[in-house]
């Protein structure tokens, strides 16, 4: 069974560094991508970035780029979303999800970000 | 990138009765390898999203038989021949041909 399992919300300032985690187990990570969506309070889904673990070939979506780094560690099978200096905007529910079929999504992790 | 956009946003429906979400997109949606990467996705409140339409009206396994996908080129049309209860929710369409992948704006199905 796929499983992309997120880690827990959290509560930053404006300026804050932040990482968030998606650990996957049930299929071979380093031979899918695997992506991030941001879903803004009360809005639709954007995909942020892509990523293929094997090589760490990464794709941003152009409205993300720069914003925020995407990375894996192969050895935990686990992706990562992070952002150097957060910003009130930046909060949101934030999903994991296998990209070839997304049909396996992780639970959302909910970041707020307020002063 | 690739615009989607559907109609109605907002879909207010009587039990038992057809539902039917319109998805367009700004340019053709038809890939290189022939294939047409049109995917309905949907979410209940405080839940990820369900994938239940592939390339345009391939019915994903656990899905019921009332949903249906239709469409081509750059217009798209998902069906519930039938609402129930647990049909309630936000729908979108989302476009894997070109990436960055693009959803539509969600269209909010709720129960008269």
């Amino acid at each position: 069974e796929v499983r992309l399992v997120q880690s827990g919300a959290e509560v930053r300032k404006p300026g804050d560094s932040l990482k968030i985690s998606c650990e996957t187990s049930g299929y071979n990570f380093t031979n899918y991508w695997i992506g991030w969506v941001r879903q803004m309070p009360g809005k639709g889904l954007e995909w942020m970035g892509i990523i293929y673990p094997a090589d760490s070939d990464t794709r941003y979506s152009p409205s993300f780029q720069g914003r925020v780094t995407i990375s894996v560690d192969k050895s935990i099978s686990t992706a990562y979303l992070q952002w150097g200096s957060l910003r009130a905007s930046d909060t949101a529910m934030y999903f994991c999800s296998k990209h070839d079929t997304m049909k396996d999504w992780g639970q959302g992790t909910l970041v707020t970000v307020s002063s | 990138d690739i615009v989607m956009t559907q109609t109605p946003l907002f879909l207010p429906v009587t039990l038992g009765q057809p539902a039917s979400i319109s998805c367009r997109s700004s340019q053709s949606l038809v890939h290189s390898d022939g294939n047409t990467y049109l995917n309905w996705f949907h979410q209940r409140p405080g839940q990820s999203p369900r994938r239940l339409i592939y390339k345009v009206s391939k019915r994903d396994s656990g899905v019921p038989d009332r949903f249906s996908g239709s469409g081509s080129g750059s217009y798209f049309t998902l069906k519930i021949s039938r609402v129930e209860a647990e049909d309630v929710g936000v729908y979108y369409c989302m476009q894997g041909t070109q990436w960055p992948g693009t959803f539509g704006q969600g269209t909010k199905v709720e129960i008269k």
